[in-house]
């Protein structure tokens, strides 16, 4: 079964651009959550979607966003960048929206912001 | 708020000897404990989960972990390591009722020398 796909897994944009990065879950996953990898803030928790609905949000600014679909596919947009958000994003599913369950991760993809 | 200690940035160890990575978290409730890996460039692979079932956790490559209420403590072994367990490995807790957020600790690379 294919596991969490995410794209474009490479990208550059420039300081006041805006950026999506669209996340496919594991089939049958329905919990989306997403996090940001940074070598000097490590991962950090950004947000978290079940059944279209944000269930759990990070501290992280208002330009940073997301949304699922029907179909439990997810994307996340950053407005108005900031070479500070040159990072890894992660992408992952769960089966449901309870804590304790197994959490599989996509690839990333890689954001460079210049 | 939850949070995870994972002592040693770096840990060095040869080929063939005893891998011990140490995770301390702080809750008054024993939350629900992973262990993920990174390779270089790669997302996050789950080794293990602790979920109250059995406090000895048995993963993935022949690690596992045991879950010390008294310590507060998620120790990742391993007893004979190998090269191709050089990654950079992450304890991580989610809590009871939370969702599937994940709290993560800044990470411990391993290295494997011959």
């Amino acid at each position: 079964k294919a596991g969490v796909t995410q794209t474009p897994r490479y990208l550059i944009k420039t300081r006041g651009q805006q950026v999506t990065l669209s996340c496919s879950p594991i089939s049958g996953h329905r919990s989306v959550s997403w996090y940001q990898q940074t070598p000097g803030q490590g991962l950090q928790f950004l947000f978290e979607y079940f059944s279209e609905t944000q269930r759990n949000k990070g501290n992280f600014p208002g330009r940073f966003s997301g949304r699922q679909f029907s179909n439990s596919r997810s994307e996340m947009n950053v407005s108005t960048l900031e070479l500070g958000d040159s990072a890894l994003y992660l992408c992952a599913s769960s089966l449901t929206e309870e804590s304790g369950n197994t959490i599989y991760f996509g690839e990333g993809s890689w954001l460079t912001v210049v | 708020a939850q949070s995870v200690t994972q002592l040693g940035s770096h840990v060095s160890v040869s080929e063939g000897a005893l891998v011990l990575l140490r995770c301390n978290y702080s809750s008054s409730v024993p939350p629900y404990l992973f262990w993920y890996v990174q390779y270089p460039n790669q997302g996050l692979q789950l080794l293990l989960k602790y979920t109250s079932a059995a406090t000895l956790v048995k993963g993935i490559n022949g690690f596992e972990a045991e879950f010390k209420k008294s310590e507060t403590s998620f120790h990742l072994t391993k007893p004979s390591a190998h090269m191709s367990d050089a990654a950079e490995y992450f304890c991580a807790v989610s809590e009871k009722g939370g969702g599937n957020k994940l709290t993560f600790g800044t990470g411990t690379q391993l290295k494997v020398e011959l």
